[in-house]
């Protein structure tokens, strides 16, 4: 069975500071697919990025980062230079390929970012 | 290109009452997913589609609760008789294939007083 934790249910930070937002999960499998999603207080749920298992590389994408490393079974999320608009709730998810492909999603991070 | 659409936004209805939420998957999408997401429970997966046939019904929480998906295009979730520990968002979401990047609806806010 699969399992995803986010163990920080809320963060609080001012604007500029960085912040990285934990991602642990659990697989017996070898390839799967990592997740994450964002959610702003209007509710909608927003693709961020995707990472399949054979790919360690970490990526950045303007003030966001990801760091994927199997060894702690760990795909963290950093953002830079925390804006106001980054207030929202972020989810990682677990997808196993070869399953039945169902996501596994964590809890939620709420990260409130003040002015 | 147009993504997830769900309808309606928002419903307000008394218990007792049928409700139907209806959802477009994107366009060449054959997976597709029902979501309800409360504060208590958080996101929890109702139902799974592939290739309109249910794979996984087993997040449904009871008999009041009905989904399907007569063509490619579109899917129902029916909550008959709807009851306030109903009232929750409920999420459509689909992808490409089963594994690939999964989008989501807007959402359909259901409030049952």
């Amino acid at each position: 069975a699969q399992k995803v934790t986010q163990a920080q249910t809320e963060i609080s930070v001012v604007e500029k500071e960085d912040v990285t937002l934990d991602c642990v999960y659990e697989t017996r499998d070898t390839t799967y697919y990592l997740f994450w999603y964002k959610q702003p207080p209007s509710g909608e749920l927003v693709f961020l990025i995707r990472r399949n298992s054979f790919d360690e590389q970490n990526e950045i994408s303007g003030r966001y980062s990801w760091n994927f490393q199997k060894s702690t079974s760990s795909f963290n999320f950093t953002i830079t230079a925390s804006q106001v608009v980054d207030s929202a709730v972020y989810f990682c998810a677990l997808i196993i390929s070869g399953g039945s492909y169902i996501p596994t999603f964590g809890r939620g991070t709420s990260l409130i970012v003040h002015p | 290109d147009a993504g997830v659409i769900q309808s309606p936004r928002h419903e307000v209805t008394e218990m007792g009452q049928e409700v139907t939420l209806r959802c477009k998957p994107i366009s060449g999408h054959n997976s597709l997913f029902w979501y309800r997401q409360t504060m208590m429970r958080g996101l929890e997966l109702l139902i799974y589609f592939n290739n309109n046939v249910p794979i996984d019904d087993s997040g449904m929480p009871e008999d009041r609760f009905s989904a399907k998906m007569p063509n490619a295009s579109f899917s129902t979730l029916k909550i008959q008789p709807s009851e306030p520990r109903d009232s929750a968002v409920y999420f459509c979401a689909s992808s490409f294939y089963a594994g690939n990047t999964i989008y989501f609806g807007e959402g359909s806010w259901l409030t049952v007083v």
